[in-house]
């Protein structure tokens, strides 16, 4: 069984759609995260939630609206997608902070603005 | 600000050779530090994970070192196989449930 997955694992869309990424992990964790990879690679953390709480929001615009309905779901909703948001978004999970046992990572979704 | 970088940004090596890479930091206080594998179209997969107040982790062929005050960490490899080809990825954790990540290693191992 998949630990944590995300759905779409492509999503092909044209400037100014809004659209949803959804995560969920059967691990038991407390802790979700959303990652942005960009084409360079880099690996940047955009939002943090712990028991449905969001505990770090990276100045990401408020375009991005992450939503957490229990803690085995983080849902990330994108309103009027630009060019620059085209990126391999990753959703992740841990049991507290993350400072004891490492992060599950989804295998992440392919977001491509045309 | 935490900064981590990762040396080399490529590396290409001959099957059964013994490899090092190389990642630095430029906070000390960090909380741990790990070594995370992705595979092309796939997420990170977890490899080793050095709480701040040790000083490696070995699994298997995979053995990771810290040096905190110097704010540095190597992952070696031992007898690498084609397998082990993939992006290797470092990360210290800083606090407060966040995680900074390097650029990561891009490995190729010849057959």
């Amino acid at each position: 069984d998949t630990a944590v997955s995300q759905t779409p694992k492509y999503l092909v869309t044209q400037m100014g759609n809004d659209k949803s990424i959804k995560c969920e992990q059967n691990l038991g964790h407390d802790t979700m995260y959303w990652y942005k990879q960009d084409s360079k690679k880099f690996l940047k953390i955009m939002f943090s939630y712990n028991n449905k709480e969001l505990i770090i929001n990276e100045t990401v615009p408020n375009r991005f609206s992450p939503k957490s309905p229990d803690k085995a779901h983080l849902n990330l909703h994108i309103n009027s997608l630009e060019l620059g948001d085209s990126a391999v978004y990753f959703c992740a999970s841990s049991q507290g902070s993350g400072q004891v046992q490492p992060q599950h990572f989804g295998d992440g979704t392919r977001l491509s603005i045309l | 600000k935490q900064e981590v970088t990762q040396i080399p940004a490529a590396l290409s090596v001959p099957e059964g050779e013994n490899l090092v890479l190389n990642c630095s930091f430029t906070d000390s206080a960090i909380y741990n530090l790990q070594w995370f594998r992705q595979d092309p179209g796939k997420g990170l997969t977890s490899l080793l994970l050095i709480q701040s107040s040790q000083r490696e982790q070995t699994s298997g062929r995979l053995n990771a070192s810290l040096d905190k005050s110097s704010g540095r960490s190597t992952l070696y490899i031992a007898a690498s196989q084609p397998g082990d080809s993939a992006t290797y990825l470092c990360a210290v954790h800083t606090g407060g449930f966040k995680t900074i990540f390097g650029a990561g290693t891009r490995l190729f191992v010849k057959a």
